[in-house]
Parts: C-alpha cells; sequence; structure tokens
C-alpha cells in the first residue's frame, strides 16, 4: 500500500521555482522520506532524502514539517531538463530496507 | 562504477515461452531489488534480496515469476509461462546499508 499522495500533475515556468507537495500522513517516527525522478522510460534517479530535518544538496531542497505527515521537493531553477515524473517514497525497514513508490507527479517545465 | 547493469534491454516474446532477465548490481552492494512498471500500476516492488537471501517476495505476482541470486554479481528474473499481461518495464535497483538504491536502465518486456 502506497504510504504517499501527491498531485498527479504539475506545470512550473523555466527559471521559477517548482514545489512538489507530497503528503504522508501514516508516517512512523524511523521512516525516512526520498525523492526520485524518472525521464521518461529511464530508471528512477535519485535526488535527495530526509528524516526530520530540511535538506539541501546540488540538486533540491527538502522541506518536511514538523509533524513529519508532509514535505515539499523544491527544485529552485527549473530547467526544461527538469520535466519528469516525481515520485515522494517512504523507506522502510532498518539495515534491510525497502521503497514504497506512490504513484508521483508529472512535472512539465514550460519555456 | 558502470552503475546497474540490466540484459537484454528490450526483450520480444511469444506468450508461453520462458523469459529470463539479468542484472549486475554495482559492485559492493549487498541489497539487490527487482521492480515492474506498468501504466496501469505503477512502479512495484517484485522481491528484494540482502547478502544474497530473498528477503520479501511478497510482490510477485505468481509462481509463473521467479528471482535467484547465485552470488553478490548476478541476478536472474525468470517468467514461465509469459503471457501478454507480464508485459512492462522490468527494473533492478542495488543499494548497501548506507546508500539510496541505484536504478538499472530496464529491460522493456513484450510479450505477444
Amino acid at each position: 500500500d502506497a504510504k504517499t499522495t501527491q498531485p498527479t500533475s504539475m506545470d512550473c515556468a523555466e527559471g521559477r521555482a517548482a514545489n512538489l507537495p507530497c503528503n504522508h500522513s501514516t508516517i512512523s517516527g524511523n521512516e525516512y522520506v526520498y525523492w526520485y525522478r524518472q525521464i521518461h522510460s529511464q530508471g528512477p534517479q535519485y535526488i535527495i532524502h530526509g528524516l526530520k530535518n530540511n535538506e539541501t544538496n546540488e540538486m533540491a531542497s527538502l522541506i518536511i514539517t514538523e509533524d513529519r505527515k508532509s514535505s515539499t521537493l523544491i527544485l529552485p531553477h527549473a530547467t526544461l531538463r527538469d520535466t519528469a515524473v516525481y515520485y515522494c517514497i517512504v523507506r522502510v525497514g532498518g539495515r534491510t530496507y525497502k521503497y514504497i513508490f506512490g504513484t508521483g507527479t508529472r512535472l512539465k517545465v514550460l519555456a | 562504477d558502470a552503475g546497474v547493469i540490466q540484459s537484454p534491454r528490450h526483450e520480444v516474446t511469444e506468450m508461453g515461452q520462458e523469459v529470463t532477465l539479468r542484472c549486475k548490481p554495482i559492485s559492493g552492494h549487498n541489497s539487490l531489488f527487482w521492480y515492474r512498471q506498468t501504466m496501469m500500476r505503477g512502479l512495484e516492488l517484485l522481491i528484494y534480496f540482502n547478502n544474497n537471501v530473498p528477503i520479501d517476495d511478497s510482490g510477485m505476482p505468481e509462481d509463473r515469476f521467479s528471482a535467484k541470486m547465485p552470488n553478490a554479481s548476478f541476478s536472474t528474473l525468470k517468467i514461465q509461462p509469459s503471457e501478454p499481461r507480464d508485459s512492462a518495464v522490468y527494473f533492478c535497483a542495488s543499494s548497501s546499508e548506507d546508500s539510496e538504491q541505484f536504478f538499472g536502465p530496464g529491460t522493456r518486456l513484450t510479450v505477444l
């Protein structure tokens, strides 16, 4: 059973920030939130992950609410190459873990 | 590193035939995952291994599907007999305890 819900699709203007929301209201205290994206039919590509604190890397920022029931992935300056399906995922398990994928958000970056 | 390697990249077969998909994980990774992706069901985890041992095969659709991991550098997913509804893209991914999962390029399977 998917543990995340995301909007089906979103549009964003090139050069603007893309903010992709995700609800994970049933997440447990030790479960991480991961974000991946999939361009065309390629294998999903890792973007970022977090547990409680906000995270930032060279690709994106992840904002997690204090109650951990939702998060937002931020692409600060979207480009046409960021057009993809973005998956918000809950990682379950400890040393041997698995991902529970949701249905993803199809982001289209417009010129 | 070459990343996760999957073969073949494309497979077209007829209903009833046996299909074997292959995966080579990233060296040093001790977990391996098999996923299936279709338009209707999205990305589904079929089975995963840790240190070559199957940990969770609850996603395997039925007895026609089987997976093996004879050593740390090779895994197979076999479908016998294949059916048209098995048509999908099959992804293999690998990870270590301290890393995220790295996905391969996938095998596009078409069963006629």
